[in-house]
């Protein structure tokens, strides 16, 4: 158990819908990364969070978005949802203090299926 | 364009014997690697490190061997264990103003057999 949680495990949806996916960072980290895996895919880095400022981006859609909250809990928002956008979603968190490297920790991802 | 690749899909090794997963970049930038494992249905476990300042770390029965001038790493398992059969990631990222983004390669999958 990494640590990080996220829910929901799993989400069937129709195209042309929105979805909130949620995300807790391990207890004292204060980065939130988010990142796609497509079927046969690696895993694509969309957005980062720390303390509540967004200070990375990546291949994000903008029908996506996402925020970071006091609490240090993410979301991510994905609207307009296509048929492509059906994935894994995983959220990774990290102290980013002390030592300039450290190791994201992930968690279970959630499954996305757009029918 | 791709900036981390594992060009073995798969790879199949005895129980007991060495891996060895390969993994090439681009990006000169880069500065930190890992690895993650990976099981199906569950999210990437952080297996081992490096920066590239070194050019191995060794964590029990695994290390990683940095090869900066070739853009190479490669990570070894001695001896396999039938539980390291796994999907493995190699990651690269480079530390800028605090972001720390991780580029993935597409992940090679091993299979240990008994």
């Amino acid at each position: 158990d990494s640590g990080v949680t996220q829910t929901p495990k799993h989400l069937i949806t129709a195209t042309g819908q929105r979805v909130t996916l949620r995300c807790s960072p391990r207890s004292g980290d204060l980065s939130v990364y988010w990142y796609q895996q497509s079927l046969d895919q690696g895993l694509q880095f969309l957005i980062q969070y720390y303390n509540g400022e967004e200070r990375a981006k990546g291949n994000i859609l903008e029908r996506f978005s996402a925020q970071q909250f006091p609490d240090l809990h993410s979301e991510l928002n994905l609207s307009s949802l296509e048929l492509g956008d059906s994935a894994l979603y995983f959220c990774a968190s990290t102290q980013l203090s002390g030592t300039p490297y450290n190791e994201q920790f992930f968690g279970p991802g959630t499954r996305l299926t757009v029918l | 364009d791709q900036q981390v690749k594992q060009n073995s899909p798969s790879l199949s090794v005895q129980e007991g014997r060495i891996s060895i997963l390969n993994c090439d970049y681009t990006n000169s930038m880069f500065d930190y690697f890992l690895w993650y494992k990976k099981y199906p249905a569950e999210g990437p476990t952080f297996l081992i490190s490096i920066s590239s300042i070194k050019d191995k770390n060794e964590d029990g029965r695994f290390t990683v061997f940095l090869n900066k001038s070739a853009k190479h790493l490669s990570l070894h398992i001695v001896p396999s264990q039938p539980g390291d059969s796994a999907v493995y990631f190699c990651a690269a990222s480079a530390m800028r103003q605090g972001a720390q983004k991780l580029v993935f390669g597409q992940g090679t999958r091993l299979t240990i057999n008994p």
